[in-house]
């Protein structure tokens, strides 16, 4: 079974902090993605991740930053955290389009309260 | 541009009883169609998906979604429901070709005894 961790289940961090909410997937997929989830509003995608050292903006990239150093770990940095960032965040992966798989796996989420 | 619509935010239904979730989207590409469903405090797991084949697509516990091209909608359906599955249920599509999936605001079953 495909695998996605996330670090933090709940996070409550400062106005102003820069935060680091890290994603970890087993199943060597070169696709990694970071979604927020906000009730009514469904999941709207943050950064898309397709190769080490790749990135892409989502709908929603402003006010956040990616890092994706190996192929199994990405990041995702709020540099100056607001309190309109409060939100959950998931982070999911999958293998590429052309293996006609188009599958997401989820992890299970950061619930980030910013006060 | 793209999108998925899901009417019902909240579906409240009594245990036994069918229930069907309704999702729409507007695409003039071929699509990809899944339902992935939400229990509390829990990320995302994929319910059943659409690729190719038969419209009629089934899942391990009961349900079962028809893809309609021609009214482009992707609606899940279960004859008989139970407290377990309580959730909220979101809709999403994937365009051809293409890494990125597309979701809908979601549909909370809310299933009652």
């Amino acid at each position: 079974d495909v695998k996605v961790t996330q670090s933090s289940r709940y996070l409550v961090k400062r106005t102003g902090e820069k935060v680091f909410l890290e994603c970890v997937q087993d199943m060597d997929h070169e696709n990694m993605f970071w979604y927020r989830q906000d009730p009514g509003l469904g999941l709207r995608l943050i950064y898309f991740s397709y190769d080490v050292k790749m990135k892409e903006k989502g709908d929603i990239p402003e006010g956040y930053s990616v890092s994706r150093e190996k192929k199994e770990r990405f990041s995702l940095i709020l540099e100056s955290a607001s309190t309109n960032q409060t939100s959950m965040y998931l982070c999911a992966s999958s293998l590429p389009p052309r293996q006609f798989s188009y599958e997401q796996y989820f992890g299970p989420g950061t619930r980030l309260t910013v006060t | 541009a793209q999108s998925v619509t899901q009417l019902d935010s909240q579906v409240p239904v009594f245990e036994e009883a069918p229930v069907e979730l309704r999702c729409n989207y507007s695409s003039s590409v071929s699509v990809y169609l899944f339902w992935y469903v939400q229990y509390p405090n829990q990320g995302l797991q994929l319910l059943l998906k659409y690729l190719s084949g038969s419209t009629l697509v089934e899942s391990i516990n009961g349900f079962e979604a028809e893809f309609n091209k021609s009214q482009t909608s992707f609606h899940l359906r279960k004859p008989s429901v139970h407290i377990s599955d309580t959730a909220e249920y979101f809709c999403a599509v994937s365009l051809d070709s293409s890494y990125k999936l597309i979701f809908g605001s979601g549909t909370r079953l809310l299933v009652r005894p």
